[in-house]
C-alpha cells in the first residue's frame, strides 16, 4: 500500500541553524511528492512538490529532492527562522485524486 | 494563494446530537472538496471525495451514515456528525481542489468534542 513515515518531533533549533526533516515514503507506481506546512491557527499551505525522480523542489529557502532509490524526500534548510516554527507534513499522491499524509514534525525555533 | 474557511472553528456537543461542519472555497469554484480527520499526533486521513452535484465517495471503514456529506455548491461543503458520540472527537479539516492544477487548498479546521 501507499504510505508516508517522517520523524517524529519536535525538532527544536536555533536561529541560523540547518534543517533536516526527514520523509520516507511506500507506494506503487511513482507518486508525487509533497511538502505541507502548517502555522499556528491556519490551513495547510503546500510548501513545495516534485512529480518525479530527481526533481527538487524549493520553496521560501526550503528544498528536497525525490530520491527513488531510497525512497526519501527529506526536507532542508539552510538557515532556520523564529517564522518557520510550524507543522511540517510530508504528503505524496498515488494519483491526481487523494493524499497520503505523514504524523508531521513539529518544528520550534528560538532566537 | 486561495483561501478555504471552516465554520465553526471549534464546537461542543452532546452525545447524542447531530453537528453540521461548513467548508467553504472562498475564490475559486471546487467541483471536488475533501474531508480529513486528524488525531492528536497522528497524521491527516482521509474520510471522503466530496463531488458537487453527486454522491459523496467515502474511505474504507468510514460509515457513510454517520458522517453526512452534501456539495450543494461549487463553493460550499458540509459535513454533519449524526448521533454524535464522544469517539467522534477530533480535528475536522477540509480542502478544495482547484481543477486547473489538481492543487488542494485546506481550511483551518474544525475542532469537534463530544461530551
Amino acid at each position: 500500500g501507499n504510505s508516508v513515515t517522517q520523524m517524529e518531533g519536535p525538532v527544536t533549533l536555533s536561529e541560523e541553524a540547518f534543517l533536516t526533516i526527514n520523509c520516507t515514503y511506500t507506494a506503487t507506481g511513482y507518486p508525487s511528492l509533497f511538502w505541507y506546512v502548517q502555522y499556528p491557527g491556519e490551513g495547510l499551505q503546500l510548501l513545495l512538490k516534485a512529480t518525479k525522480a530527481d526533481d527538487k523542489g524549493s520553496n521560501k529557502g526550503f528544498e528536497a529532492t525525490y530520491r527513488k532509490e531510497t525512497t526519501s524526500f527529506h526536507l532542508e534548510k539552510g538557515s532556520v527562522q523564529v517564522s518557520d516554527s510550524a507543522v511540517y507534513f510530508c504528503a505524496l499522491t498515488p494519483n491526481t485524486d487523494k493524499l497520503i499524509f505523514g504524523t508531521g514534525t513539529r518544528l520550534q525555533v528560538f532566537p | 494563494g486561495a483561501v478555504v474557511s471552516q465554520h465553526p472553528s471549534w464546537v461542543i456537543c452532546k452525545s447524542g446530537t447531530s453537528v453540521k461542519i461548513e467548508c467553504r472555497s472562498l475564490d475559486f469554484q471546487a467541483t471536488t472538496m475533501f474531508w480529513y480527520r486528524q488525531f492528536p499526533k497522528q497524521s491527516l486521513m482521509l474520510m471522503a471525495t466530496s463531488n458537487e452535484g453527486s454522491k459523496a465517495t467515502y474511505e474504507q471503514g468510514v460509515e457513510k451514515d454517520k458522517f453526512l456529506i452534501n456539495h450543494a455548491s461549487l463553493t460550499l461543503s458540509t459535513l454533519t456528525v449524526t448521533s454524535a458520540h464522544p469517539e467522534d472527537s477530533s480535528f475536522y479539516i477540509c480542502s478544495a481542489r482547484r481543477e486547473s492544477t489538481y492543487e488542494q487548498y485546506f481550511g483551518p479546521g474544525t475542532r469537534l468534542t463530544v461530551t
